[in-house]
């Protein structure tokens, strides 16, 4: 019964190909992130929902892209993927107006 | 452009002591404060928070402190269990923006 979950937990693709991570929360939240942690274990937020608006942006490439179906999932989509692009990626979710997020298990996708 | 830092990547105490990590910021228009816990292979998991309007929020063995005229934050873990070793990222936010800190690695031994 786990709350905010990610598909798949591992992902090793090579260059220059297109990619999704799937994150479902079934915690009712009204907002979901997702956040990329680098090499350097910094957690660096990339993209908020709320409402299915896009409220956060971060500076990250247009190769990544959030898709959100509903309330309930905010997929992520990686084009051309790049080395740089190896991290382990959390997807989040909160109440509105929260900072207090619950966070998945984490993929990490390694670009070969 | 690091604006919550943590300076020690990691920690080690022995159980039952008292265990103290700190979070510095940058930033004073930060008015929110929180510390998460992350195990291997898990998420993070959100641990206490405190706003800027309070300087000590306590609950249970955790005890978050706030020096707002330093920008310094700590958690104190006391006593220290075993299963408190983890990485603990400190966090700092204001409105739609929060930062995280690199994260300090905690390691209690029996």
């Amino acid at each position: 019964d786990t709350a905010v979950s990610q598909t798949p937990k591992y992902l090793v693709t090579q260059m220059g190909n297109d990619k999704s991570i799937k994150c479902e929360q079934n915690l009712g939240h009204d907002t979901m992130y997702w956040y990329k942690q680098d090499s350097k274990k910094f957690l660096k937020i990339m993209f908020s929902y709320n409402n299915k608006e896009l409220i956060i942006n971060e500076t990250v490439p247009n190769r990544f892209s959030p898709k959100s179906p509903d309330k309930a999932h905010l997929n992520l989509h990686i084009n051309s993927l790049e080395l740089g692009d190896s991290a382990v990626y959390f997807c989040a979710s909160s109440q509105a107006l929260s900072y207090e997020q619950f966070f998945g298990p984490g993929t990490r996708l390694t670009v070969l | 452009d690091q604006q919550v830092k943590q300076n020690s990547p990691s920690l080690s105490v022995q159980e039952g002591r008292i265990s103290i990590l700190n979070c510095d910021y940058t930033n004073s228009m930060f008015d929110y404060f929180l510390w998460y816990k992350k195990y291997p292979a898990e998420g993070p998991t959100f641990l206490i928070s405190i706003s800027s309007i309070k300087d000590k929020n306590e609950d249970g063995r955790f005890t978050v402190f706030l020096n707002k005229s330093a920008k310094h934050l700590s958690l104190h873990i006391v006593p220290s269990q075993p299963g408190d070793s983890a990485v603990y990222f400190c966090a700092a936010a204001k409105g739609d923006d929060m930062r995280f800190g690199a994260g300090t690695r905690l390691t209690v031994k029996p």
